[in-house]
């Protein structure tokens, strides 16, 4: 089954610093990532997906993601935290079939001013 | 768009009573889901629908909850009877899913909306 691993529950860094999130994928086939945040009391906003193509993906708020196949890993990142940056995030797969996401335990981030 | 829409977003019953949850998806989005999420599980899936018909159903926990899509624009989350271990928040989704079976479309992202906090007592 499709899966995906958040190892760390929460992650600190201080403002301006660059950030990594973790997450590992283990798929039968080819992976189709997502990486989604979590705001207080909101529901899940999409950031960014990877399908095919370019290993480092872009999205919104200036994250990025790096896809790298040997390593089965779909790690977050951005340059330089911002405190509004604090926040729940998510890990998600597309599941062998329709539609279906498999989402992560998510990894809270905080960042300190 | 006003993005997918939830009601309640709060909601407060005693332990025996039915449960209602509303959702309308983003217009011209053709899956829809709902999803729980508490401090002890997580995000669970609980069910998806494509085109209005249910798909896996295999996250509801059990029969005392049930969803239905009655049109596209429309669904419900239904628990009867409520108990307190269903306090959690409920959250509703949909994409869209143009093209062909395969295609990259296929993988579009889903859009959440506010969800709905349920509290039983």
């Amino acid at each position: 089954a499709q899966s995906v691993a958040q190892p760390e529950d929460q992650v600190n860094v201080a403002e301006g610093n660059p950030l990594t999130v973790k997450c590992t994928y283990s798929v039968s086939g080819n992976p189709y990532l997502f990486w989604y945040v979590q705001y207080p009391n909101r529901g899940l906003q999409f950031l960014l997906k990877y399908i095919t193509g370019d290993n480092l993906v872009k999205g919104s708020y200036g994250f990025e993601a790096e896809f790298n196949k040997s390593q089965t890993s779909f790690h977050l990142k951005k340059p330089s935290a911002l405190v509004s940056d604090s926040a729940l995030y998510f890990c998600a797969v597309r599941d062998i079939g329709f539609q279906k996401l498999v989402f992560g335990t998510g990894t809270r981030l905080l960042v300190s001013p | 768009d006003a993005g997918v829409i939830q009601s309640p977003r709060h909601e407060v019953t005693e332990m025996g009573q039915e449960v209602t949850l509303r959702c309308k998806p983003i217009s011209g989005h053709n899956s829809l889901f709902w999803y729980r999420q508490t401090m002890m599980r997580g995000l669970e899936l609980l069910i998806y629908f494509n085109n209005n018909v249910p798909i896996d159903d295999s996250g509801m926990p059990e029969d005392r909850f049930s969803a239905k899509m009655p049109n596209a624009s429309f669904s419900t989350l239904k628990i009867q009877p409520s108990e307190p271990r269903d306090s959690a928040v409920y959250f509703c989704a949909s994409s869209s899913r143009a093209g062909l079976a395969g295609g990259l479309s296929s993988y579009n992202e889903q859009f959440f909306g506010p969800g709905t906090r349920l509290t039983v007592l």
